[in-house]
Parts: structure tokens; sequence; C-alpha cells
């Protein structure tokens, strides 16, 4: 069956970074892009933006452009996001969710950023 | 950027009963292709979210046929029929038109 396993959650201080990985199986990994969906605590849902698994390119939501970097370990059929110099508002559930419809979804990956 | 506002923000249904969620978008969500790029999600409390209908009107797989989204352009409805236990959480609408992609605020549907 399909699915996207996440990594877990993370702890974090201020101006760290941190890697997330979505990890896919059940189908083939290039025939699907990959969105990353971030979610504050108690707030609805932010597309970050996706990554073309067959070319690699990243396309970033304006909001996620800097300290955001989509991933690939194709031959690992993972997907990754890494946010460097953490701010308290990355503070957040990120999800990664697969193809135009996101009609799977990772269980999320709750990032903590605090002193 | 293209803004979804979802109403009501809660809804309070008796089970058995029917709820609608009505999604607003500020452009035309109707793509040069002719699809209508809206879709609908339920998260359940502690869960990611899941899939529920895509371009407007179509069934995602294994969704129970109780759901059922109809619309216009730019107005849509989601009509849950004989809502049951596990229908409680939160309804987001979204579109796939443009970047960015933008979700609804969300509707919170609840059992009384």
């Amino acid at each position: 069956q399909i699915q996207l396993v996440q990594s877990g959650p993370e702890l974090k201080k201020p101006g760290e970074s941190v890697k997330i990985s979505c990890k896919a199986s059940g189908y083939t990994f290039t025939d699907y892009a990959m969105h990353w969906v971030k979610q504050a605590p108690g707030k609805g849902l932010k597309w970050m933006g996706w990554i073309n698994t067959y070319t690699g390119k990243p396309t970033y939501a304006d909001d996620f452009k800097g300290r955001f970097v989509f991933s690939l370990e194709a031959s690992a059929s993972t997907a990754n996001l890494q946010i460097s110099n953490l701010k308290n508002e990355d503070t957040a559930t990120y999800f990664c969710a697969r193809g135009l419809k996101f009609g799977y979804w990772g269980q999320g990956v709750m990032v903590t950023v605090s002193s | 950027d293209i803004v979804l506002t979802q109403a009501p923000l809660s809804v309070s249904v008796t089970p058995g009963e029917s709820a609608s969620i009505s999604c607003r978008s500020s452009k035309s969500l109707l793509s040069s292709k002719g699809i209508t790029s809206l879709y609908w999600y339920l998260q359940r409390p502690g869960k990611s979210p899941q899939l529920l209908i895509y371009q407007m009107s179509n069934l995602a797989s294994g969704v129970p046929d109780r759901f059922s989204s109809s619309g216009s352009e730019t107005d849509f409805t989601l009509k849950i029929s004989k809502v049951e236990t596990e229908d409680v959480g939160v309804y987001y609408c979204g579109h796939r038109l443009e970047y960015p992609y933008t979700f609804g605020a969300g509707t919170k549907l609840e059992l009384k």
C-alpha cells in the first residue's frame, strides 16, 4: 500500500537547522511530485512548495524562499525538507503530500523551536 | 494570491443528519483545460489531512459516497449526508489553479 513515512519530532534552538525526511513506498517515487505543507499549532494549512521527483527541481512559495530547501534521495525514495536559521515562527507540523491532488500525506513532523 | 473563504467556521450536526460547508474563491478556479481546480480535505483530530474530493466533484478513492461536492467557478459546497462519528474534524478546501496553492481557513464539524 502507498505510504509516506516521515521522520520523528524535533526540538531545536533559534538559529539552528533541521532536516525532515519523507520516505515513500508502494509506488514509483519519480511518478509523482512531492509537496510540503506547514501547519502551525492550532492553525490551518499552508502550502510551502513542491519538488519534481523526476528532475529534482524545487519550487518554493514566496514565504518559503531563502531558508527552506527541498531535496531528494531518489535512490531511497525519500524527499527532504531542510530549514536553516530556525525562528520561533517555524514551530509547526510539516507534512509531505503526494502529487497534485495531495492524495496521500505523511504523518507529519512536529518541529519545535525554543530557546 | 487566491483567497478561499469557508463558511461556517464551525458546524454542529446531529448524527444521521446532513451538513453543508461553503467555500468561496476570490478568483474563478476554472482552468484553461476546463477543469475546476477545487479540492476538499478532512483532517480528523490529531491526524494528517486526507483527500475527499478532487477537481470540484470527483470522489477520492475509498471515500464514502455520503460526501459530495458541487459548485460554479467561484462558489463551492461540500455536502455530507447522514453524518457519522468518523466525520468529525476540520474540513479544508484548497485550489491548484496557480501558485501559491492556498487553502481555506477550515470548518470544524462537531457532533451534537
